[in-house]
């Protein structure tokens, strides 16, 4: 599987601020993707971040709020805007392909983001 | 709207017993199908994948599928205090859904 590297690990941040998370993907990938995690729940998935367009965001998610990158295929960025206390959550992205079974995906370690 | 079912547990199971995780969803179309194991504080890590009905064995580890159910499953033999974090069912067709995920603790 792909080794894949998120920056920064974690982050304290004021509110009304902004944070940029990247991730850093050791091969080319096909898809990735952007999730949020919140204490004791599970994935939620913001936005599928596609090379050379714009990114494909989740019902609830807008990209006024959560602007991505991907310029290439082994690096997206995704910034968190204006930033409340509710947006304190881990932040992860994930990769799918090429080379794996269909659906596969794998994880980055995550940004554990904390708003003040 | 298309769902993925977990008891959240805790499942608390002996040492070297077997340890049952079950899963059911919502959209018969779904082919693809995967069990998330996520120790607390770390990103889930990618156990097993299953695309067709019947089981699949890695290890200690066993996948069971069955489509006309609706419902997928995860094994663990032997099953070690390592064993011990939440494990999430994932169910995919055009996106991948994820469960709320299962914690297993397993007694010493």
């Amino acid at each position: 599987s792909a080794v894949i590297s998120q920056k920064p690990s974690r982050d304290i941040c004021q509110r009304g601020t902004s944070l940029t998370i990247q991730c850093q993907v050791d091969s080319q990938v096909t898809m990735m993707f952007w999730y949020r995690q919140q204490p004791g729940q599970s994935l939620t998935l913001i936005a599928t971040a596609n090379q050379g367009s714009e990114a494909t965001y989740e019902s609830g998610f807008v990209i006024d709020k959560f602007p991505i990158s991907r310029p290439n295929l082994t690096f997206s960025t995704l910034t968190v805007s204006n930033m409340s206390p509710e947006d304190s959550s881990i932040y992860l992205c994930s990769v799918e392909g090429p080379g794996v079974l269909t659906g596969e995906q794998y994880f980055g370690p995550g940004t554990r983001l904390t708003v003040t | 709207q298309k769902e993925v079912e977990q008891n959240s547990g805790p499942l608390s199971v002996p040492e070297g017993a077997i340890a049952s995780l079950n899963c059911t969803y919502s959209d018969r179309g779904s082919q693809s199908f995967f069990w998330y194991r996520q120790y607390s504080g770390k990103s889930p890590e990618l156990i097993m994948s299953i695309y067709s009905n019947g089981d699949k064995e890695d290890g200690r580890f066993t996948a069971q599928l069955n489509k006309a159910s609706q419902y997928v499953s995860l094994l663990i033999r032997d099953s070690q205090p390592s064993d011990s974090a939440t494990y999430l069912c994932a169910v995919r067709d055009d996106k991948i859904i994820f469960g709320k995920g299962t914690r297993l603790h397993i007694l010493p």
